[in-house]
């Protein structure tokens, strides 16, 4: 089984500032990565995945995320963020074969607060 | 329908009895899973259903929780002498398939309140 850190619990930032949510995983024996966003009073969207490929993946609202696998991270960053970025931010992973095969592993997430 | 439909969106019940949550996935996916979510504890995996193989149960917290597929789509989780700390968001989530890479789409959550 995974285990997935974020290690920042709360992330408060200035309108306009840069923005980095960091994310490592347990293992990195064929994984895919996910970030889901989750607006206040809104479920779990998906922001990005990596799955193969080229190891930086973006979204369609400019964050983007890079897959290190020798450090096994998965961190979302932001060059400029707004006041509508303000969420909780989850990192997921899930195995590539196996038993648990399609399940998600969920970091504890981060709420990243943007500040006008 | 269009998304994850999940009901009721609110539950408070009271400390002893029955809850049942119920949720309606995307039609045409054929995995459906349960997650928890509650303060301090992140988000838990509970079960999911991959079309008619025998689903994986190994998130339930207790036998006090169970959860069906009927027809493999609705799905019904059932919460037994529900306790405070049964109190949460339960997610229910579909994807086309439970293959890794399949994106995993979540319904809006029931909020669980037991008093």
């Amino acid at each position: 089984a995974q285990s997935v850190t974020q290690l920042d619990s709360q992330v408060p930032v200035f309108e306009e500032a840069p923005v980095e949510l960091r994310c490592n995983y347990s293992s990195s024996v064929s994984v895919y990565l996910f970030w889901y966003v989750q607006y206040p009073n809104q479920g779990l969207q998906l922001l990005l995945k990596y799955l193969s490929g080229s190891t930086l993946v973006e979204s369609i609202n400019g964050f983007e995320a890079e897959f290190n696998k020798s450090q096994t991270s998965f961190h979302l960053r932001k060059p400029s963020v707004h006041i509508s970025d303000t969420a909780e931010y989850f990192c997921a992973v899930s195995e590539g074969r196996g038993s648990t095969l399609g399940r998600l592993y969920f970091g504890r997430g981060t709420q990243l607060t943007v500040w006008p | 329908g269009a998304g994850v439909s999940q009901s009721p969106s609110n539950k408070v019940t009271e400390k002893g009895k029955d809850v049942e949550l119920r949720c309606d996935p995307i039609s045409g996916h054929t995995a459906l899973y349960w997650y928890r979510q509650s303060l301090g504890q992140g988000l838990e995996f509970l079960i999911y259903f991959q079309g008619n193989s025998a689903p994986d149960k190994s998130g339930l917290p207790s036998d006090r929780f169970s959860a069906e597929r009927t027809g493999g789509s609705v799905s019904t989780l059932t919460i037994q002498r529900t306790q405070q700390e049964d109190s949460a968001v339960y997610l229910c989530a579909s994807s086309l398939e439970a293959s890794s890479g399949n994106t995993i789409y979540f319904g809006e959550g029931s909020w669980l309140t037991v008093v």
